[in-house]
């Protein structure tokens, strides 16, 4: 089966650094996305790895350890428009499928 | 440019109802996924098309559940009979590539079903 955890919720300060963690458990893998979702809007990209490392976009960044099963989002200089909810998901090997995580609800607190 | 489009965006069904929601990906994008996500919680995946072959069904919950893609562009989910359990939002997105490297999905608005 498919099991990926992420922290249900989390608050940070506005102008602090937060980092979500996700761990996974996939029959096959091909790749970890981040997705953010503001309440009743559609998920939007944030970042995507597929080799272990560090992958650096601006104020976000995502690590990835494959043989962990574990990836990370880093939020940094944290803003009021980050308040949402933050989505790791796992592509299965064929490409076809995608798993999420329940999702992250962030609060940004003055 | 246009992205992804879903209609309707709120539907209101009786139980026993049929409905069919739409999903207009963005031109040219070859790889279309259908997700349901309930609330407070991420998406599951339904079903996935490759142009017009529906190549994985595996995550639809039912028989009364069908999707089709007839020329590769417009899809339509499809519930028949439907039961309060399927009120959730139904995601559509699309993608350019086939499920290779940075395969960046690009996510509709949904369209929320409300069984009543």
């Amino acid at each position: 089966g498919q099991n990926i955890d992420q922290p249900t919720e989390m608050t940070a300060t506005e102008g602090a650094i937060v980092q979500i963690n996700c761990t996974y458990q996939t029959s096959g893998f091909n790749g970890l996305f981040w997705y953010q979702q503001h309440a009743g809007e559609a998920p939007t990209f944030l970042s995507y790895n597929v080799l272990d490392g560090l992958e650096e976009k601006g104020r976000f960044s995502s690590f990835l350890s494959r043989s962990k099963g574990y990836s990370y989002l880093l939020l940094k200089e944290l803003q009021m428009k980050d308040s949402a909810s933050y989505l790791c998901a796992v592509r299965d090997k064929t490409g076809n499928q995608f798993y999420f995580g329940t999702g992250t609800s962030l609060t940004v607190i003055p | 440019g246009a992205g992804v489009s879903q209609s309707p965006r709120y539907k209101v069904a009786k139980r026993g109802q049929d409905v069919a929601l739409r999903c207009d990906p963005i031109s040219g994008h070859v790889s279309l996924f259908w997700y349901q996500q309930a609330l407070g919680q991420g998406p599951e995946f339904l079903t996935y098309f490759q142009n017009e072959a529906q190549l994985d069904k595996s995550g639809l919950p039912s028989d009364r559940f069908f999707a089709e893609r007839p020329e590769g562009s417009v899809s339509t989910l499809k519930i028949q009979r439907t039961q309060q359990e399927d009120s959730a939002v139904y995601l559509c997105a699309s993608s350019l590539a086939p499920g290779r490297g940075l395969d960046e999905q690009y996510f509709g608005p949904g369209t929320r079903l409300t069984v009543t």
